[in-house]
């Protein structure tokens, strides 16, 4: 069955470093997102992408970046960790304009 | 822009009692509207959809009717478990919206129910 897969699940990491978030989907879409999910907050946009070689910014990019060398596989980076990044991140894929989102697990990151 | 409004939670309820979790939306053209569920420690999950006015989308014993003339899609189910626990987001994702893909989400309702 196709599907949607994030690693690592939960990651602890210092105030400063760079941290590279997997997302995986083998559902062949060429549009995949990234989210942030926060108490108070619902889920906030990072960045998404339509395809091979595009990327762009959502709402709440800043500090983020992403690329995206295939179709299966769109990596978050953090490039330099801050305790506001602390939070649960999402990774999602879409197959047409008004499809539904198909959703991974989650990646819960903790910066200290 | 678009926009989804869902009632403020958390909604408690007791095992068996009905459930309403209202939603109501703007949208520039003739969108597509969702509920997802997400249960605790998991991702999203898709639990029912409608795409166009008077559908009704049902699920698990979720169902939800997409009235154009109220801009509304609220959730309903008749009688509640307490495996129903979990967070309920509404949702659309609108093609008219030059070509975007990208959905918007309501804030989402946390619903616990009580043996």
């Amino acid at each position: 069955d196709a599907e949607i897969t994030q690693s690592p699940r939960h990651k602890i990491t210092e105030t400063g470093r760079q941290v590279t978030l997997a997302c995986h989907q083998t559902w062949n879409h060429n549009n995949m997102f990234w989210y942030r999910q926060d108490l108070g907050h619902g889920l906030r946009l990072i960045h998404y992408s339509y395809g091979v070689q595009d990327t762009n910014k959502g709402e709440v990019s800043d500090g983020y970046s992403v690329s995206r060398s295939n179709t299966e596989d769109l990596p978050l980076t953090l490039e330099s960790a801050a305790s506001s990044q602390t939070s649960v991140y999402f990774c999602a894929s879409v197959r047409d304009i008004g499809s539904e989102q198909y959703f991974g697990p989650g990646t819960r990151l903790t910066v200290t | 822009g678009n926009s989804v409004t869902q009632m403020e939670g958390p909604v408690t309820l007791s095992e068996e009692a009905f459930l309403t979790i209202n939603c109501t939306y703007t949208a520039t053209g003739y969108p597509s509207l969702f509920w997802y569920v997400q249960y605790p420690g998991e991702g999203l999950q898709l639990l029912l959809k409608a795409t166009k006015a008077d559908d009704k989308g049902s699920n698990k014993g979720f169902e939800a009717t997409y009235r154009k003339e109220t801009t509304s899609f609220h959730l309903e189910k008749g009688s509640v478990q307490v495996s129903d626990s979990a967070v309920y987001f509404c949702a659309l994702s609108d093609p008219s919206s030059g070509g975007s893909y990208i959905p918007t989400f309501g804030r989402g309702t946390s619903l616990i129910v009580h043996p």
